[in-house]
């Protein structure tokens, strides 16, 4: 089955700092989302972005899915950005099934 | 966006026994997918509830342990049989929203002891 892979799997942050996070995928995709699990568990929605870029406030992802590849940018960063960012992909007639990404745990401190 | 909702929210079980999760659509869905997510890991598809017919497991999942209901379009249910500590998860509903978006309820924190 397709891969999923990113980088860093550990960041820490000083407030006010921008971070990039990496995704990296093994075959071609139909769909491909960006999360931010919070330490209550839940699965927030940042971007739908199976190609192109997007922003939304301080965050920003582009996907380049000819290389297979998407990043999140991550600007000024807050104590409220911390918790675990994952990838997750729809690989080419996967019928809405994602792949999740090994997550990046993110901290960011005063 | 769709809005899904999960009942238990948290629940601590005895070892051997069996718990239902039930997961709640504010809109019709043509399917439902269940995830687990083991403690500092990612997220694994279980299965594919499909109304109507049986589910779907995905490879390592299996009908006996986790018996899946989707007795209509809005509504499915997981049960986690004979439970060890090693099905401690948080397991999650997920359905496909508008323009591909997948959305995903709060999730059922589940610890066997």
């Amino acid at each position: 089955g397709i891969q999923v892979e990113q980088s860093p799997p550990d960041l820490i942050l000083q407030e006010g700092a921008n971070s990039t996070l990496r995704c990296n995928f093994s075959d071609s995709v139909n769909n491909l989302q960006w999360f931010h699990q919070n330490p209550w568990g839940q699965l927030i929605n940042l971007f739908y972005i199976p190609s192109g870029t997007k922003q939304n406030g301080r965050l920003s992802a582009t996907t380049v899915a000819t290389e297979r590849y998407s990043l999140l940018y991550i600007s000024s960063s807050q104590t409220t950005d911390s918790g675990v960012y994952f990838c997750a992909v729809e690989p080419t007639g996967g019928g809405n099934k994602l792949t999740f990404g090994t997550g990046t745990q993110l901290k960011v401190e005063l | 966006s769709a809005v899904i909702s999960q009942k238990p929210s948290r629940d601590i079980c005895q070892r051997g026994t069996s718990l239902t999760i039930q997961c709640q659509v504010d809109s019709q869905v043509t399917m439902m997918f269940w995830y687990r997510q083991q403690p500092g890991q990612s997220l694994t598809l279980i299965a594919t509830a499909n109304q109507g017919s049986e589910a779907t497991y995905e490879s390592g999942f299996v009908i006996d342990k986790f018996p899946i209901s989707r007795p209509n379009l809005t509504f499915s249910t997981l049960t986690v049989s004979n439970m060890s500590p090693e099905d401690s998860s948080i397991y999650l509903c997920s359905v496909p929203g508008v323009g591909n978006t997948i959305y995903f309820g709060e999730g059922s924190w589940l610890t066997v002891v």
